[in-house]
């Protein structure tokens, strides 16, 4: 049974940094690419960044580009998401989706519980 | 960027009716790669539908997808009482942006 559990969520003050991890289990983590996806309080879902399943390649969406990073350790079956010079739009639950192949174009077949991000001073 | 449109924002229905949910996106879209989530309250979103008409394996066949180009429809037949929730499109090919998505509430 695939599992997804993020966590490293929490409360941070504006301009702080979060690292959110994700471990893996139930599948084969390597052969897989990776999303991040994000809810903000009462609102829709908002793609935030992928990584293929080797890591050589990643994309993030224009909101979080030059302040976030997708990475992942396939030894670890974890997927990261660093994220720097937060605010207050960034607070939402993140959640990562494990994707349907190794690259795009994939859809999100599993997708983790979430971990609560908020941005407050 | 594609953008993804749902109509209508909520749908009042009673259970055993017939939900038809509207996804546009702002130009074509290929049918391979459009999705559909269903999310409940404090829950993670499910996958229902990819391939814009595929169910993804433990979806109940009452839920059917269909459509091409720019305008694709989520159907649920029959509602049941646990299928009142949020349900949103994604174009997974070249945007992978998400509509806004469509609350089914009870009537």
């Amino acid at each position: 049974e695939v599992h997804l559990l993020e966590s490293g969520g929490g409360l941070v003050q504006p301009g702080g940094s979060l690292r959110l991890s994700c471990a893996a289990s139930g599948f084969t983590f390597k052969n897989y690419a990776m999303t991040w996806v994000r809810q903000a309080p009462g609102k829709g879902l908002e793609w935030v960044s992928a990584i293929t399943d080797d890591g050589y390649s990643t994309w993030h969406a224009d909101s979080v580009k030059g302040r976030f990073t997708i990475s992942r350790d396939n030894s670890k079956t974890t997927l990261y998401l660093q994220m720097n010079s937060l605010g207050a739009e960034d607070t939402a639950i993140y959640y990562c989706a494990k994707g349907s192949s190794a690259s795009r174009p994939y859809y999100l077949e599993y997708w983790g519980q979430g971990t609560l991000v908020t941005v407050s001073a | 960027e594609v953008v993804l449109t749902q109509s209508p924002g909520t749908l009042s229905l009673s259970p055993g009716e017939r939900a038809t949910l509207s996804c546009r996106a702002s130009q074509s879209v290929s049918s391979k790669y459009l999705a559909w989530y269903q999310q409940k309250p404090g829950q993670a979103p499910r996958l229902l539908i990819y391939g814009a008409s595929s169910r993804a394996p433990g979806i109940a066949d009452r839920f059917s997808g269909s459509g091409s180009g720019t305008d694709f429809t989520l159907t649920i037949n029959r509602l049941e009482p646990e299928d009142f929730a949020v349900y949103y499109c994604q174009d997974f090919g070249t945007s992978r942006t998400f509509g806004q998505g469509t609350k089914v509430e009870f009537k």
